[in-house]
């Protein structure tokens, strides 16, 4: 069965850490993966990626994919309180259009 | 203004009554999808559409009903609804670029059946 996990589950840090928030995934015909920010409403596009080892950034975050070893990572630097949310990965499968989401990763930030 | 918009925003209906949340986009997006998130489970799709009468099923299908009569609306049906259907429902369209389809969200429509 197609699965992505994320971890950690939840965590809490202090304004100014930095937080590595990570996503696994099992899916059998990949085509991309997403990242976005949940905050009390609808999630919020962060980054989509297709290949490995290319960083994306933007701002403070950055992300990176490692399609062999089946991961990416979502990182946080200077962390405000303003980046409380639940951090969304998912997977969308090739040739389905289907989009598999993990549980998320709920981050606190604070002052 | 770009967006994608769901009605209503909140429901508590009964067991058994049929209803429609409706979902329209003003991008001329191709693709559409349906998600319900509940506490611990994620998003999970529930149906999607690659464009015109063109619907397929998500992970959890059982219960609902859609369509795609034209490229901007996408209305979730639930012919019957019962109470494990009580969730958080997000519609969501997206365009194809070169890496693939980015999905943008709407507001999401929280549904309580009683």
């Amino acid at each position: 069965e197609d699965k992505v996990v994320q971890s950690p589950l939840s965590l809490v840090v202090h304004e100014g850490d930095t937080v590595t928030l990570n996503c696994s995934y099992e899916v059998t015909n990949f085509r991309s993966l997403l990242w976005y920010k949940q905050e009390k409403k609808a999630p919020t596009f962060l980054f989509m990626l297709t290949s490995s080892g290319i960083e994306k950034k933007s701002g403070r975050l950055s992300s990176i994919l490692d399609k062999k070893e089946l991961f990416s990572i979502l990182n946080i630097t200077a962390t405000q309180t303003g980046d409380s949310a639940v951090y969304l990965c998912a997977v969308e499968e090739s040739g389905t259009y289907k989009y598999i989401f993990g549980t998320g990763t709920r981050l606190k930030v604070l002052a | 203004e770009a967006q994608v918009t769901q009605n209503p925003r909140y429901l508590i209906t009964v067991t058994g009554k049929k209803l429609t949340v409706t979902c329209s986009q003003n991008m001329n997006h191709e693709y559409m999808s349906w998600y319900r998130q509940d506490p611990g489970l994620g998003l999970r799709q529930i149906y999607y559409s690659m464009n015109v009468e063109v619907t397929d099923k998500g992970d959890v299908p059982e219960g609902y009903k859609v369509s795609r009569k034209e490229k901007r609306n996408f209305p979730l049906i639930l012919e019957s609804p019962s109470p494990n259907q009580t969730s958080l429902y997000f519609c969501a369209s997206s365009f194809r670029n070169l890496r693939g389809y980015e999905q943008y969200f709407g507001p999401g429509t929280r549904l309580t059946v009683t």
